[in-house]
């Protein structure tokens, strides 16, 4: 099966600066990899994906590198704010199958203001 | 956009009672869902594959007889948590799948959290 790992588990950024969070898969057929952010006693909220036949995503602040030889991708935050803080989880499955979602460890980021 | 309802958002029960936990896809109909636990600063652990109209699958060391999983129609799979104890307080958590695509693979709920006393 698949195996997601997920650093850091725990990031404190001063507001402003970038966060960068990164995943390793080892599943080559993986081809779907999403990004969650949950607060404190909610459930988790897609923040941005990113598909096999594309390399990199950006949308605003928020940004998802894929590199499918080494089979890692990674989340890049840039000009942090407070409300960035929470905990992220990345995810890898294969897309259009029905087939479930594997998550990392997740990550307790943290933006000092 | 589609939307995952979950209810109840909390609740307490005693030890050795059943609880019930309901997961609606609002706008969409869901053939497979999928249920979740979360402990306190853990990931996901996915318990379950429920399939509308079948038996669900089960994860390796969940017990099927204990945590009773029913998908009767194409928007509601229930969980059912019987004879809880203390060690089952945790967050719960279903997502369903939108077999008609769009952008996401699964849409998440907002999670139950069951205590048990």
């Amino acid at each position: 099966g698949e195996n997601v790992e997920q650093h850091p588990s725990t990031l404190s950024v001063q507001e402003g600066d970038s966060a960068v969070i990164k995943c390793t898969y080892s599943d080559s057929a993986s081809n779907y990899f999403p990004w969650y952010k949950q607060e404190l006693g909610k459930g988790p909220q897609l923040i941005i994906d990113i598909r096999s036949n594309v390399g990199e995503k950006k949308d605003q602040r928020i940004a998802v590198t894929l590199n499918k030889t080494a089979k890692h991708f990674s989340l890049h935050i840039t000009e942090t704010q407070p409300e960035d803080s929470a905990v992220y989880f990345c995810a890898a499955s294969k897309a259009n199958t029905g087939n479930q979602f594997y998550f990392g460890t997740g990550t307790s980021l943290t933006v000092i203001p | 956009g589609a939307v995952v309802s979950q209810h109840p958002s909390w609740v307490i029960c005693k030890s050795g009672t059943s609880v019930k936990i309901e997961c609606r896809s609002l706008d969409f109909q869901a053939t497979t869902m999928f249920w979740y636990r979360q402990f306190p600063k853990q990931s996901l652990m996915l318990m379950a594959t429920s399939n509308e109209g079948s038996k669900a699958t089960y994860e390796q060391g969940v017990e099927k007889d204990k945590f009773l999983i029913n998908h009767a129609s194409l928007t509601l799979s229930t969980l059912t948590v019987t004879s809880a104890h203390p060690e089952d307080s945790s967050f719960y958590i279903c997502s369903a799948r939108n077999p008609a695509g769009g952008p996401r693979e699964q849409y998440f709920g907002p999670g139950t959290r069951l205590t048990v006393t």
